[in-house]
């Protein structure tokens, strides 16, 4: 079946850059988009952005443009979010989800959530 | 970015009540919304894709309705399992309706 496997929790300091990784077994890797969202403490689910890893072209929310990298490495079936210069605005849980293309873009399948805190 | 715009952001029902959520899309996304539900500390799952197709194992009472701009999420004869968040998704998110006890 499916799985998408995250990182572990993280701190990290403000100015400091967050990385994510996000591990994908139980399909075709490059048949599917992987996006990322992120949910701060009590608040709503926030598109951070979605990458094709059929041929790598991001689609960045512009918020985060400048600030955001999305990459996936297809022998490892892996997908990589950087996020540079966070504050403690940036604390949130980040989750990859499986999209099922550039149109439907529903998700069917989540990574459980990496909980990354910023906090000096 | 295409905006979503969801209402109410509470939403106080009974068991047995129908309750439908609305979603507004800032520009035409066809058929091309999906409706989330989230408990706390748990991912989101995927309910309806497509605006109206009911996703494998989730219950008849859930149905959407639209496209273009303007699309609902109805719940017939609320149950316990159903007092949670729902969102609705078309990259970008809608603020959240939260379903409560009454």
């Amino acid at each position: 079946q499916v799985r998408l496997e995250q990182s572990g929790p993280d701190l990290k300091k403000p100015g400091a850059s967050l990385r994510v990784s996000c591990k994908a077994s139980g399909y075709t890797f490059t048949s599917y988009y992987i996006m990322w969202v992120r949910q701060a403490p009590g608040q709503g689910l926030e598109w951070v952005g979605g990458l094709s890893p059929h041929n790598d072209k991001p689609n960045y929310a512009q918020k985060f443009q400048g600030r955001v990298t999305m990459t996936t490495d297809t022998p490892t079936t892996t997908a990589y979010l950087v996020l540079k210069r966070v504050t403690s605005d940036d604390t949130a849980v980040y989750y990859c989800a499986r999209v099922r293309g550039f149109y439907d873009t529903s998700a069917p399948d989540w990574g459980q959530g990496t909980q990354v805190t910023v906090s000096s | 970015d295409i905006q979503m715009t969801q209402f109410p952001s509470t939403l106080s029902a009974s068991v047995g009540d129908r309750v439908t959520i609305s979603c507004r899309a800032s520009q035409d996304i066809g058929p091309w919304l999906a409706w989330y539900q989230q408990k706390p500390g748990r991912a989101p799952k995927l309910l309806i894709s497509q605006a109206s197709v009911l996703e494998t194992r989730v219950p008849s009472r859930f149905s959407g309705n639209g496209s273009g701009t303007e699309f609902t999420l109805t719940i017939n004869s609320l149950q316990p399992d159903d007092f949670a968040t729902y969102f609705c998704h078309h990259w970008t998110f809608g603020q959240g309706s939260k379903v409560e006890v009454k």
